[in-house]
């Protein structure tokens, strides 16, 4: 069972669309990050949200922690092909200092 | 450039051998992870190290056992391989302070497929 599930798991847009992935779990989490990963490399730290209900923007990307600490989403505006890749949301379970992946989700824009 | 290296890059096993992965953690980082990636999938935590202790372990059977030296840096090895074993085996550096997991700076990953 896999304890961060993410959906959707593909996503295939047009240049210009909006999106939301959502990361979800039934565990409370002390912290989590998304991640983006492109072929050939390794994941690449987005953001880190801590507090439950907080919001971060990154330009064209809003992350949001759910107020319980169990979920999280990221939206995207107006995609980009530079936004393709492996969307993975990463979660430290408290008093851990690990971090759990979530199942991933591959992103494709189209010009 | 995240200052993680891995290596080898690639490489080609049989059932039944043994491999030896190899990461040379950021500088200042006394923490390294490895993770196990399937083709497609999230990475799947093996196990970690601070301070040359393992500092907990995922789902892997004993086959799997790592190593941290002095300088940080990490090997992880793999006995009597298995075809399930095929995957990008990941490295991951951090600045482990407590209370607190910090960012993790991965490699490119070492691809191994076992035929």
């Amino acid at each position: 069972t896999q304890l961060l599930e993410q959906s959707p798991q593909f996503l295939s847009i047009q240049e210009g669309e909006n999106l939301t992935v959502y990361c979800n779990s039934s565990s409370v989490f002390s912290s989590l990050q998304w991640y983006r990963q492109e072929p050939g490399e390794g994941p690449v730290l987005l953001v880190t949200v801590v507090t439950g209900g907080e919001v971060k923007k990154l330009k064209r990307l809003t992350f949001q922690f759910g107020d319980a600490r169990k979920d999280s989403s990221l939206h995207i505006t107006a995609a980009q092909p530079g936004d393709t890749g492996l969307y993975l949301c990463a979660g430290e379970l408290d008093n851990t200092d690990k971090l759990i992946f979530g199942t991933g989700t591959r992103l494709q824009v189209f010009p | 450039e995240t200052g993680v290296t891995q290596s080898p890059t690639h490489l080609i096993k049989t059932r039944g051998q043994q491999v030896t992965l190899r990461c040379s953690s950021q500088s200042g980082h006394n923490t390294v992870s490895w993770y196990q990636q399937a083709l497609g999938q999230g990475p799947q935590f093996i196990f970690q190290y601070y301070r040359e202790e393992e500092n907990g372990r995922g789902n892997f059977p004993p086959r799997f056992s790592g190593l941290q030296f002095p300088n940080y840096s990490s090997e992880l090895n793999v006995n009597a391989l298995e075809l399930d074993d095929s995957a990008l085996y990941l490295c991951a550096s951090s600045l482990l302070r407590q209370g607190y997991t910090g960012e993790l700076f991965f490699g490119e990953g070492s691809r191994l497929t076992v035929l």
